[in-house]
């Protein structure tokens, strides 16, 4: 098992420009998350997907889109980038909270380090 | 909304010194409490979780933490720590709230241990 991978690890952009960030895990979870994780500021949810074909905003969704496109994938989509979310970007996969009996423990990806000039 | 603050942001200590992390949440209904650890340059990964069941939760590489629900509190606790466990600590919250499930994550700690 691979678990949870994110592509690409680096990445560097212009302000303005487009890119997807991909996510997959290989652990049949039902649950998916991108989170950003910035200096002092610890973890942030951006957006989550509870389950297959939905998808919910998180605390800072602002400037980002989100797709589950099957079970194993979810991806993060800036349309435009901005200095403000050069950041490290972290997809995660649970088990959802009724189904799991295991405490509901998150499997995070290895993150992509995103630097928007 | 549930919270949860971690009172260290930054504590450095010389090997063989007892280790306890502060955190504590806001949240008055049923939760699961977790601590995650992410050592330089890589991703979170799972050191320990209350779900129920006995408070003192013990997980890996000899760290152990207490639940207290009446201090709303999760304190993370290594009696003897060693230079490999320099690292960022973050501190996790599952609030239960009628099958959704709302996760929460503190600022971190980082700790650094001296040889």
């Amino acid at each position: 098992n691979a678990g949870v991978t994110q592509t690409p690890k680096f990445q560097v952009l212009k302000t303005g420009q487009s890119m997807t960030l991909q996510c997959a895990q290989d652990m049949n979870h039902n649950s998916m998350y991108w989170y950003r994780q910035d200096p002092g500021m610890g973890l942030r949810l951006i957006y989550y997907s509870a389950s297959e074909g939905t998808t919910d905003k998180g605390e800072v969704p602002n400037g980002y889109n989100v797709s589950r496109l099957n079970k194993r994938e979810f991806s993060l989509r800036l349309e435009s980038a901005a200095p403000s979310q050069t950041s490290v970007y972290f997809c995660a996969s649970s088990e959802p909270l009724i189904a799991a009996s295991n405490g509901n423990e998150q499997f995070f990806g290895p993150g992509t380090r995103l630097t928007v000039l | 909304a549930q919270s949860v603050s971690q009172h260290n942001h930054h504590v450095i200590l010389s090997e063989a010194a007892s280790l306890e992390l502060g955190c504590n949440y806001s949240y008055g209904g049923t939760v699961n409490l977790f601590w995650y650890v992410q050592y330089p340059g890589q991703h979170l990964q799972l050191l320990l979780k209350y779900f129920s069941g006995d408070p003192l939760v013990k997980g890996i590489k000899g760290f152990e933490a207490e639940f207290i629900k009446s201090k709303f509190s999760f304190n993370l606790r290594k009696p003897s720590v060693q230079w490999s466990d320099t690292a960022e600590y973050f501190c996790a919250v599952n609030a239960r709230s009628g099958g959704y499930q709302k996760v929460t994550f503190g600022t971190g700690t980082k700790l650094q241990v001296i040889p």
